[in-house]
């Protein structure tokens, strides 16, 4: 079981550029996300999906476009990547439980730097 | 809005030593309060969920505390090793979404 692993591990950019976010998971949970997590701030939700072929908007979502077409898979695209953009981004999956109580499985996280 | 705020920002503690991080909220409504541990490079990894009715939660030498009349939850870590070295998160859930806090950075000096 490999759990929740991202392609890739770490990217540099340049202003205008775009490139996608690969998330994997194998424990076939249905919800997955994509996170991301700057210096001295709690991480942000970007997009989420609650199952294949859904996606919905986070707390952070401009500049970034996601696709769920399969159900193991949860791409992050970015169409023109701007220094802002400059963060960790972690991806998760769970399977929802009564009350919320579901924990949720963090991959390792793509390091992006935009210049 | 609503918040998380941890404290401190960031110890060090001697191996065998205990600490305490805090962490406050503003989240309502409120579901459950989870504490994750983040290793340097790594995804954070949950130790504990505590609903409204728990007051304390244990996982090894990881103790969590809740005051849901106060806000307040506190992680406890007993005979700190150096694999304790890490970032520890707080995080509340409110109608399935989830805020965070932005963490206290634990380092265990030999």
């Amino acid at each position: 079981n490999a759990g929740v692993t991202q392609t890739p591990k770490f990217r540099v950019l340049k202003t205008g550029q775009s490139m996608t976010l690969l998330c994997a998971q194998d424990m076939n949970h249905e919800y997955m996300y994509w996170y991301r997590q700057d210096p001295g701030m709690g991480l942000r939700l970007i997009h989420y999906s609650v199952g294949e072929g859904t996606t919905a908007k986070g707390e952070v979502p401009d500049g970034y476009n996601v696709s769920r077409l399969k159900k193991q898979n949860f791409l992050l695209g970015l169409e023109s990547a701007a220094p802002s953009q400059t963060s960790v981004y972690f991806c998760a999956s769970t399977t929802p439980l009564a009350g919320g109580l579901e924990t949720q499985y963090f991959g390792p996280g793509t390091r992006l730097l935009v210049l | 809005k609503n918040q998380v705020e941890q404290s401190p920002q960031s110890l060090i503690i001697l191996e065998g030593k205990n600490c305490t991080l805090q962490c406050n909220y503003t989240v309502s409504p409120f579901s459950n309060l989870r504490w994750y541990k983040q290793d340097t490079g790594r995804g954070p990894v949950s130790l504990t969920i505590m609903t409204f009715s728990e007051n304390t939660k244990s996982n090894g030498r990881y103790t969590a505390t809740l005051d849901a009349d106060t806000k307040q939850s506190s992680l406890h870590i007993t005979a700190s090793q150096l694999s304790d070295s890490a970032s520890y998160i707080c995080v509340v859930s409110s109608d399935y979404k989830l805020s965070f806090g932005a963490g206290t950075t634990v380092t265990v000096r030999a």
